[in-house]
């Protein structure tokens, strides 16, 4: 089975500038998650789409971030204008639908490494 | 609120010797998933282990076992002769149910390093 894909792998840019990061799942699973990863930080949720509906984007800074994810597959996160406090790891990870009393693993990508100058 | 707390920040052993980490979750939701994962030095997070709240039986899984206590609410994890291969950061997770589905947090993480 294949794993989640995300690209790029690295990516540096200067603030205030715009980048994109690309996702995407595990064929059939519905949950898609992005996370950010500051150094030595455990992952936080940024965003958490149930196919292409958003579930929880309550930590998503919506004044410089959005995603999307249109046809409930691949999912693009967006930062602009990017800040040096975005230095970070990007996460993206999918889990299958489990039932309302239950709650599935999430399966990882290797991450999009962002550096801003 | 859900907290993860992983107090350990990093732990240092030698191959061999047996090693455990430790999870105290802070969770007012009746049902919620505990879970462990691995973050080799490539990046990837790898899934090792799930537990929901109704089911406190401990787990072993060839060199690792869990040992999920609600009473102390706490789910720790132990390596038994430890490898170098083990080496990694090790977060715990906390999933609990609120509207719309779960939302699930991490801990700090616990840096292992195996000395050979």
């Amino acid at each position: 089975e294949a794993g989640v894909a995300q690209s790029p792998r690295y990516k540096i840019i200067e603030k205030r500038q715009s980048v994109a990061f690309w996702c995407n799942p595990i064929s059939g699973h519905a949950t898609l998650y992005w996370y950010q990863q500051i150094l030595g930080q455990g992952p936080k949720l940024l965003i958490q789409f149930q196919n292409n509906g958003v579930v929880d984007d309550s930590q998503l800074p919506k004044d410089r971030f959005s995603a999307e994810r249109l046809k409930g597959v691949d999912s693009t996160l967006k930062i602009q204008p990017a800040k040096l406090e975005d230095s970070a790891v990007y996460l993206c990870a999918s889990s299958l639908v489990g039932a309302v009393s239950s709650n599935q693993p999430q399966h990882f990508g290797d991450g999009t490494r962002l550096s801003i100058l | 609120a859900q907290k993860v707390t992983q107090a350990q920040t990093e732990i240092s052993v030698v191959e061999k010797e047996d090693v455990t980490l430790d999870c105290v979750y802070e969770t007012r939701d009746t049902t919620y998933y505990l879970f462990w994962y691995k973050q080799p030095p490539s990046g990837e997070l790898v899934f090792l282990i799930r537990r929901n709240s109704f089911d406190e039986q401990n787990e072993i899984s060839g060199r690792y076992s869990w040992n999920f206590q609600k009473s102390t609410s706490s789910f720790n994890f132990t390596i038994t002769a430890s490898q170098v291969v083990d080496s990694a950061v090790y977060f715990c997770a906390l999933s609990g149910l609120n509207t719309g589905g779960f939302k699930t947090i991490f801990g700090a993480g616990t840096r292992l390093f195996v000395k050979a």
